[in-house]
């Protein structure tokens, strides 16, 4: 069991828009704006897509972006690809221990 | 290009130590922390603390304490992740991951390790 709460799959069709939701507490995402989110394809090594809520690392597309309101972060992609069918976690700094806590993963499938 | 690249498999004995190394490329060693992070089969990703490559400082959590020790060695731009007493649940892929530049050094890893799996058997 993850210490923070994602949906365990989402879908969506080519070109369509989809949010994956990462809810914790205010111990973590509540209460600090260190929130991150990953991509990984199977089999692959993580790649970072969003850090510190909404920044976004260069080379990263803006079809990515990152949100927060109260204890839950958001990861919205727009104008969905093939090549966004991958696994999504969330990283978020927490005033307990470990400082450091992670999502369950959600899997985005494309229609 | 950064890369980071863990060294291979082990396979150990209930109560013994593994040390696996994390090797730095294409960026300056000492500008980011490493953080180290596993994922036992079946769970989900766990940290396990981080360390500064410049100062060689180190933080923990409370239920690696005593048991983790994370180290560099600036010479080759490598970390280190030692684990000792190790027991079967400590069976997992351990990886290691950059901090990303401009970011809060807790989260946010931009490129990790490819995984070095640790299998602990009697």
């Amino acid at each position: 069991q993850s210490d923070l709460t994602q949906p365990a799959s989402v879908s969506g069709s080519p070109g369509q828009s989809i949010t994956i939701s990462c809810t914790g507490n205010s111990s973590d995402i509540g209460g600090y704006n260190y929130v991150s989110w990953n991509q990984q394809h199977p089999g692959k090594a993580p790649t970072l897509l969003i850090y510190d809520i909404a920044n976004r690392p260069s080379g990263v597309s803006t079809r990515f972006s990152g949100s927060k309101s109260g204890n839950t972060a958001s990861l919205t992609i727009s104008g969905l690809q093939a090549e966004d069918e991958a696994d999504y976690f969330c990283t978020s700094y927490t005033s307990r221990s470990p400082v450091v806590v992670f999502g369950g993963g959600t899997r985005l499938t494309v229609l | 290009q950064v890369h980071l690249v863990q060294s291979g498999a082990e396979v150990k004995k209930p109560g013994a130590s593994v040390k696996v190394s994390c090797k730095a490329s294409g960026y300056t060693f000492s500008a980011n922390y490493v953080h180290w992070v596993r994922r036992a089969p079946g769970q989900g990703l766990e940290w396990m603390g981080r360390i500064n490559p410049n100062s060689g400082s180190t933080n923990y959590p409370q239920k690696f304490q005593g048991r983790v020790t994370m180290t560099r060695d600036m010479t080759t731009s490598t970390a280190y992740m030692e684990l000792s007493g190790l027991r079967s649940d400590d069976t997992a892929i351990y990886y290691c991951a950059r901090a990303v530049p401009g970011g809060s050094t807790w989260t946010g890893f931009d490129f990790w390790g490819q995984g070095t799996l640790v299998t602990v058997s009697s």
